[in-house]
């Protein structure tokens, strides 16, 4: 079974610029959710889907950052214009729906930006 | 709101020997609780996980014990190998806090032969 795809796994722009990445959940996991990890810490939560619906985005700082789930399934996460302080690594993650502190989430690769 | 803390790296250890990385959390109601580990240049992978007080999770020789009077959640290896160096997070996940996982801040952790 295939885990988390995310793409672009590297991304270098100049401030400014926009950029965006995508994301394909494990098939059946209706919970998605996107991290930020910057250097040497641990992820943060940006935003967390449940099917197409965003349901925690309380972190995800919206006059630069926008994200969308259309059908349910892939996601992607923009950010417009990009700052020096956005690079990163993005971190998708999914898992099975339902009220339980207990599914595991599953993360894919990342996205490394450099913004420049 | 919940945070994670974790013991700061780097860690350095040689092969065979004992490893103890500490972790404690604050969180409200009953977490569950996880250790993850991202090897260098592949993506988090989650290493044990414990779901209750009490509980003792384990998975390549590690372990964790899921301590609720002393709010910590320790990983713990007999004997290390060299391809064990990686990063290590501690992270709770609980319904109060809308079912996200707070990572702590990651150990790093390097085996020499």
């Amino acid at each position: 079974e295939a885990g988390v795809v995310q793409s672009p796994r590297y991304k270098i722009i100049e401030k400014k610029q926009p950029v965006a990445f995508w994301c394909n959940p494990i098939s059946g996991h209706n919970t998605l959710y996107w991290y930020r990890q910057n250097l040497g810490q641990g992820p943060e939560l940006l935003i967390r889907y449940e099917n197409e619906e965003a349901v925690d985005d309380s972190q995800l700082p919206k006059d630069r950052f926008s994200a969308e789930r259309l059908k349910g399934v892939d996601s992607t996460l923009k950010i417009q214009p990009a700052e020096l302080g956005d690079s990163a690594v993005y971190l998708c993650a999914s898992s099975l729906s339902g009220v339980s502190s207990y599914n595991e989430q599953f993360f894919g690769p990342g996205t490394r930006l450099t913004v420049l | 709101g919940d945070s994670v803390t974790q013991m700061e790296g780097p860690v350095t250890l040689s092969e065979e020997a004992f490893l103890t990385i500490n972790c404690t959390y604050t969180a409200t109601g009953y977490p569950s609780l996880f250790w993850y580990v991202q090897y260098p240049g592949e993506g988090l992978q989650l290493l044990l996980k414990a779901t209750k007080a009490d509980d003792k999770g384990s998975n390549k020789g590690f372990e964790a014990t899921y301590r609720k009077e002393t709010t910590s959640f320790h990983l713990e290896k007999g004997s290390v190998q060299v391809s064990d160096s990686a990063v290590y997070f501690c992270a709770l996940s609980s319904i109060q806090g809308a079912q996200k996982l707070v990572f702590g801040q990651g150990t790093r952790l390097t085996i020499n032969p």
